[in-house]
């Protein structure tokens, strides 16, 4: 089993839509959960990041954190095709084995318009 | 404007000759790190520098060679040992204790001809 699953989609959505993407993970020792979004042939940005659970929302986006269930989301709204990208979840955690972040696979998104 | 900047952008290298790609940072961060993306295969380590003239091998460190002399360049030697380095390269830096906060470069993409 991997540490962090995300689904590659693609991952296709009209304009305006609410788009939701997901990760779970399998070391409950990860404590800070992080999104990127990547945009083509370009490097990734960080979006929102998060500490243990809880949601936090930055304008459109909305990061939620459920560490029982070992699984977080970021929430997109009235998604715009500037949305169109790859978004990365990613995780670290103190104890847990690593001091580097560990990423998810990416999953590509595209607002049509 | 604090940033990484990541050079050549494209890069050609034929068989069995080293290449190096070049990685500067002047956002004074102590950590420093260099991932390879290939399709579907998100982010992997490649090598990690938390202070100069220090570095430990990442995930996939066979065929690459890295040096960390100042503290604002983190260059990246693809060998001719690496049987399979066509790929997007992206570098990465943080300050030192804060792990959610990496900001990477635009990346450089690596093509075997």
């Amino acid at each position: 089993q991997k540490e962090v699953e995300q689904d590659p989609g693609p991952l296709s959505v009209p304009e305006g839509a609410i788009v939701s993407l997901n990760c779970t993970y399998s070391n409950s020792a990860f404590q800070y959960f992080m999104w990127y979004r990547q945009y083509s042939r370009k490097g990734p940005e960080l979006l929102m990041y998060t500490y243990s659970s809880g949601n936090k929302e930055d304008g459109r986006f909305t990061a939620q954190v459920d560490k029982s269930s070992k699984y977080i989301s970021l929430f997109i709204r009235d998604s715009q095709p500037s949305d169109s990208a790859t978004y990365l979840c990613a995780m670290f955690g103190s104890g847990a084995g690593s001091y580097q972040l560990t990423f998810g696979k990416g999953t590509k998104l595209s607002v049509i318009p | 404007d604090g940033g990484i900047t990541q050079s050549p952008k494209y890069l050609f290298r034929k068989e069995g000759q080293n290449v190096t790609l070049s990685c500067e940072q002047n956002l004074n961060h102590d950590a420093m790190y260099w991932y390879r993306q290939d399709p579907g295969q998100g982010l992997r380590l490649i090598y990690y520098s938390q202070i100069v003239n220090d570095f430990q091998k990442g995930d996939i460190a066979e065929g690459y060679s890295v040096s960390r002399e100042k503290k604002e360049s983190f260059p990246l030697t693809v060998t001719s040992a690496q049987k399979n380095p066509t790929a997007f390269y992206l570098c990465a830096s943080n300050p030192s204790g804060q792990n959610y906060g990496y900001t990477f470069g635009s990346g450089t993409r690596l093509t075997v001809v």
